[in-house]
């Protein structure tokens, strides 16, 4: 079976531009998290879907939004980019929203300059 | 919000010497959840210990839990320069909302 894909590996914008990462869960997880890692730094919450509900907001700007499809893939939106919001932007699915092993994708590497 | 705080935060080793990593969290749990992530890579999960057991064994890797302490430790045995990695711990079961991991140990293990 797949694991967690994620969309792109790596990419580079300009500040001030639109991202859109991309997320694909396993077979039958319904919950999708989104994580930011920054050098150094362990992976800090944004968000959590489950059922195609916003479940859970970690301490990230209105710039930052996403959404969960009716297949259970997700997207990560962020806008007006800012140089530090360059890292490793992690997916992660479980099968429920609590209390299951929660698997990570390799991740997308968001570089602005 | 739920976070894991690992202890030692940097750890280089001998290859085939064993490496312990601690791990102390705040709230009550259901589960404690161990990750690998090599550098600039996915986490990699390795092992789920419920709040309910002591003590897990997979292959090369021993976890222990100890609740009455909020602590974890994960032991790896015989390491191998492939393990050289950072290790993080995840507290989850009440929900999978705001969780948070601490910066992780880095260990390096010499050939």
């Amino acid at each position: 079976d797949a694991g967690v894909t994620q969309s792109p590996t790596h990419l580079i914008k300009t500040r001030g531009q639109h991202v859109t990462l991309r997320c694909s869960p396993i077979s039958g997880h319904k919950s999708v998290s989104w994580y930011q890692q920054v050098l150094g730094q362990g992976p800090q919450f944004i968000f959590q879907y489950y059922e195609k509900e916003e479940r859970g907001r970690g301490n990230f700007p209105d710039r930052f939004s996403a959404r969960q499809f009716p297949n259970y893939s997700s997207e990560l939106n962020v806008n007006a980019l800012l140089l530090g919001d360059s890292a490793l932007y992690l997916c992660a699915s479980s099968p429920t929203s609590a209390g299951n092993t929660i698997y990570f994708g390799e991740g997308s590497w968001l570089t602005v300059v | 919000s739920q976070q894991g705080e690992e202890d030692p935060q940097a750890l280089s080793i001998q290859e085939g010497e064993n490496a312990t990593m601690n791990c102390s969290y705040k709230t009550s749990i259901n589960n404690l959840q161990w990750y690998r992530q090599n550098s600039g890579r996915g986490l990699v999960h390795l092992i789920l210990i419920r709040s309910n057991e002591r003590e897990k064994h997979s292959g090369r890797l021993r976890v222990t839990l100890d609740t009455s302490k909020k602590s974890s430790s994960l032991l790896i045995t015989a390491s191998r320069a492939a393990d050289t990695a950072s290790y993080f711990c995840l507290e989850s079961g009440g929900s999978n909302y705001k969780l948070t991991f601490g910066k992780g140990t880095l260990l390096t293990v010499n050939p």
